[in-house]
């Protein structure tokens, strides 16, 4: 069976600094993985995926994820966060094997951004 | 704005009703998936729908029901409803049937209130 793991509930940055949210995954055949943002009171919205090819991926408003298939890992990073980037973020995986393409979430992970 | 629309926002019922949440996919897109989010389960798969057919299920109650109209838009049932269904629920589309690569894009969420 597949899981997501985002081994932090919170992470505080300050504005303009680096921002970095992990994650890590296990499932049987080649993953495929997403990041979503939540905003309060908003839908998931899609950030970036990774599917093949180049490990580094970009994505929207500024983010971007290195997949690492020796540490199973897809973390997403920001090189200078903004106020704007609080919000819950969540990792997801779809292993290859699915073919329907249902969505294993993690936790989550809640980014807060200080001025 | 996804693109994907559901309705309605917030619903409030008594233990024991049942109730419709009603989501209308991207335009042209086939596959609509429900997934439930509640503090203690975290974001879950419930039921995915391609072009009327059911196509995946996940932790899906047996009181919780889903159907896919001609016109593509996805109805979710839920009935004899308990505290514990209290939770925003998501409705999300992508274009194709099969593909773990898609993206899937999500609506707003109806937020379900069980007194």
């Amino acid at each position: 069976a597949q899981s997501v793991a985002q081994p932090e509930d919170q992470v505080n940055v300050a504005e303009g600094n680096p921002l970095t949210v992990k994650c890590t995954y296990s499932v049987s055949g080649n993953p495929y993985l997403f990041w979503y943002v939540q905003y309060p009171n908003r839908g998931l919205q899609f950030l970036l995926k990774y599917i093949t090819g180049d490990n580094l991926v970009k994505g929207s408003y500024g983010f971007e994820a290195e997949f690492n298939k020796s540490q199973t890992s897809f973390h997403l990073k920001k090189p200078s966060a903004l106020v704007s980037d609080s919000a819950l973020y969540f990792c997801a995986v779809s292993p290859s094997t699915d073919s329907w393409g249902k969505l294993q979430f993690g936790a989550g992970t809640q980014v807060v951004v200080t001025p | 704005d996804s693109g994907v629309t559901q309705t309605p926002k917030h619903l409030i019922t008594a233990t024991g009703q049942r109730v419709t949440l009603r989501c209308s996919p991207r335009s042209g897109d086939l596959s609509v998936y429900w997934y439930q989010q509640s503090l203690d389960q975290g974001l879950q798969f419930l039921i995915q729908y391609y072009n009327g057919e059911e196509r995946a299920k996940g932790n899906i109650l047996e009181r919780f029901s889903a159907q896919q109209f001609p016109d593509l838009h996805s109805e979710l049932n839920l009935s004899s409803l308990e505290l514990g269904d209290s939770a925003l629920y998501f409705c999300a589309s992508s274009s194709l049937a099969r593909g773990s690569t898609d993206t899937q894009y999500f609506g707003p969420g109806t937020r379900l209130t069980v007194l």
